[in-house]
């Protein structure tokens, strides 16, 4: 099930350092979309993204740069990471924005800021 | 302002019996409602969808547009139900509520 992969999987990093965590997806699928997994907060939207050069934020997107130049990635950066940051991230895709669409997810990044 | 709210955190059952995942929401509009899970060191993926009336896995949610619920019921819980759910309701983009989490005990 290769359709949308993540790497790393896991990242053990430092607060101040920049990290990008990569999502890739073959499905050619239009929008692409980065979340974060908390407890207690269950999974928020950081940023989205409709079409290759087209972004906008989420719910909680401060700290986080994304691009999407190509359709099949969607980077996404932490310029500085901080603690707070410490997280499950998940990318997904979804075709277009309808309702009978579902979205696709990645297994997960697990970053870790000391 | 636009929510969705699982009250239950965690949910514990015994096998054969009846469960239900409450999701309550607010939002303006009729958003489309889905219910995603997860299951142990598995993908998050869809469950079901309100705009298909289905039924997966013994699941069905009922939506009350008067309560602006969407909870999640099963009549005869299986140990393999075990996961981590999610309501979802889509008005322009996702939003997931915080999860309950089902554990099914044998």
């Amino acid at each position: 099930d290769a359709g949308i992969t993540q790497s790393p999987r896991y990242k053990i990093t430092e607060t101040g350092r920049q990290v990008t965590l990569m999502c890739h997806q073959t499905w050619s699928h239009s929008y692409m979309f980065w979340y974060r997994q908390d407890l207690g907060h269950g999974l928020r939207l950081i940023y989205y993204s409709a079409a290759a050069d087209i972004t906008d934020k989420g719910e909680v997107p401060d700290g986080y740069v994304v691009s999407r130049s190509k359709t099949e990635n969607f980077p996404l950066t932490l310029e500085s990471a901080t603690r707070s940051q410490t997280s499950v991230y998940f990318c997904a895709s979804g075709p277009r924005e309808s309702s009978y669409n579902e979205q696709f997810f990645g297994p997960g990044t697990r970053l870790t800021v000391l | 302002a636009q929510r969705v709210t699982q009250p239950e955190k965690l949910l514990s059952v015994f096998k054969g019996a009846p469960v239900e995942l409450k999701c309550n929401y607010s939002y303006s509009g009729s958003p489309e409602l889905f219910w995603y899970v997860q299951y142990s060191r598995q993908r998050l993926q869809l469950l079901l969808r309100h705009i298909s009336r289905e039924s997966i896995k013994g699941f069905t949610a009922d939506l009350n547009k008067g309560e602006t619920s969407f909870h999640l019921k099963k009549p005869f819980a299986q140990e393999e139900d075990s996961a981590m759910y999610y309501c979802a309701p889509l008005c322009r983009k996702l939003v997931f509520g915080q999860g309950t989490r089902l554990t099914i005990n044998p």
